[in-house]
């Protein structure tokens, strides 16, 4: 079975300071990962994925995020917060067979002036 | 068309009417899903079509919902007899092939209220 599991339903950060989004997930098969990001009244955006290539993947907007197996993670990160920034983030698992993805609950990220 | 485009994009039904929901994927991907998302929650798979067919509904959530694809283009989401729990935006998606590794390109959604 697979899941995802998004820690944190509400992050704040100052602007200017590090994000850290968490995501671990649980999954039979070697999955491939992926972070979505949603702005107010808009569709879901790719951020950037994983499909078993390198571990560290970088995304647009300067995120990235890092496959780490051992711990089951893909955290999403950005070294430096923009206002811009301020959406809801929601990380993505699927295996590499069958055609469904399973999505966390979410993490709204407020950026803090 | 360049993006996934969904129709309406705001419906407020009384409950017990039926609604139809439209979805226009990309053009050239095969593969289209229908989630929704509840207030506060995450997404919640409905059905996945390849084509025509749609080899996966195991998420439609009573025989309420049904959906449909026709041309491998346009699919539509009709859901009977609506109930106030049915009220969440219901997002489109396709993908080029239903690889995984291409990820979705998901529409603005439709915001359905039932009263």
């Amino acid at each position: 079975a697979q899941s995802v599991t998004q820690l944190g339903s509400h992050v704040s950060v100052s602007e200017g300071a590090l994000v850290l989004l968490r995501c671990n997930y649980s999954s039979s098969v070697p999955p491939y990962l992926f972070w979505y990001v949603q702005y107010p009244n808009q569709g879901l955006q790719l951020l950037l994925k994983y499909t078993s290539a390198a571990t560290l993947v970088k995304g647009i907007n300067g995120f990235e995020a890092e496959f780490k197996k051992s711990e089951t993670s893909f955290h999403l990160t950005k070294p430096s917060a923009h206002m811009s920034d301020a959406a809801e983030y929601f990380c993505a698992v699927t295996p590499n067979t069958g055609n469904q993805f399973y999505f966390g609950t979410g993490t709204s990220l407020t950026v803090i002036p | 068309g360049a993006g996934v485009s969904q129709s309406p994009s705001n419906k407020v039904t009384e409950k017990g009417k039926d609604v139809e929901l439209r979805c226009d994927p990309i053009s050239g991907h095969t593969a289209l899903y229908w989630y929704r998302q509840s207030l506060g929650q995450g997404l919640e798979f409905l059905i996945y079509f390849q084509g025509n067919s749609a080899p996966d509904k195991s998420g439609l959530p009573s025989d309420r919902f049904s959906a449909e694809r026709t041309g491998g283009s346009v699919s539509t989401l009709t859901i009977q007899r609506t109930q106030q729990e049915d009220s969440a935006v219901y997002r489109c998606a396709s993908s080029f092939s239903g690889l995984q590794g291409y990820g979705y390109t998901f529409g603005s959604g439709t915001r359905l209220t039932v009263v």
